[in-house]
């Protein structure tokens, strides 16, 4: 069964600064990996996402990288914005299916 | 054109009655997910439909159930209800042209906040 760790339950960054969220699973089988943005009382909201192929997947000031021997993969924002304040869910999909498997969450403070 | 809309947004019930919850995808998304988020198990997925039928079921009780009509609106209903039912429950939506949500956009509702007293 695949888990999905996202062991910081925090992260504080300065405005304009590289924020850094990490997530560790521990089945090598899936589709891809996923990266959604929460805000309180909203949905959560597709950012970004990598395909099992790939090692990095780049869009706009996201990038995700995936270190498969690692079983590691990171989502990188860069400049950070204060409107990316939020929770962060990395998911995982497999074998075509549309059930994800979420974290629980990195909640990021962006401090102007 | 319009998100996910799910009513109603807030519910208050108490233990052993029953609830049902609806959900109305994006226009032309078939794809119908559930989703349950509690503090303790962050989000868990419960089931998705497609074309009126369940193809994915999580690992839920049998209290749990849903139903997906032609239009692709989307019920899922929850009898009798537990303290431990207390959760925000969310719905998504995909087109459903990739075969999984990696390739296909998943759209998340701003769901709807029960409450088991």
């Amino acid at each position: 069964d695949q888990q999905v760790k996202q062991n910081s339950p925090s992260l504080s960054v300065q405005e304009g600064r590289i924020s850094i969220l990490n997530c560790d699973y521990t089945n090598s089988m899936f589709d891809y990996f996923l990266w959604y943005k929460k805000y309180p009382a909203e949905g959560p909201t597709f950012l970004i996402s990598i395909s099992s192929i790939k090692d990095k997947n780049e869009d706009g000031r996201f990038t995700v990288f995936l270190n498969k021997s690692a079983k590691h993969l990171s989502l990188h924002i860069v400049p950070s914005q204060p409107g990316d304040s939020a929770v962060y869910f990395c998911a995982y999909s497999g074998a075509g299916s549309y059930q994800l498997t979420f974290g629980k969450g990195t909640k990021l403070s962006v401090i102007p | 054109k319009a998100g996910v809309t799910q009513t109603p947004r807030y519910l208050i019930k108490t233990r052993g009655q029953q609830v049902t919850l609806s959900c109305s995808p994006i226009s032309g998304h078939r794809s119908v997910s559930w989703y349950q988020q509690t503090p303790g198990q962050g989000l868990q997925f419960l089931f998705e439909y497609f074309s009126e039928t369940q193809r994915n079921k999580g690992n839920f009780p049998g209290r749990f159930s849903g139903r997906q009509f032609s239009n692709s609106r989307s019920e899922m209903n929850v009898s009798t209800l537990e303290l431990g039912d207390s959760a925000l429950y969310l719905c998504a939506s995909s087109l459903d042209t990739s075969g999984g949500p990696g390739g296909d956009t998943q759209y998340f509702g701003p769901g709807t906040r029960l409450t088991v007293l």
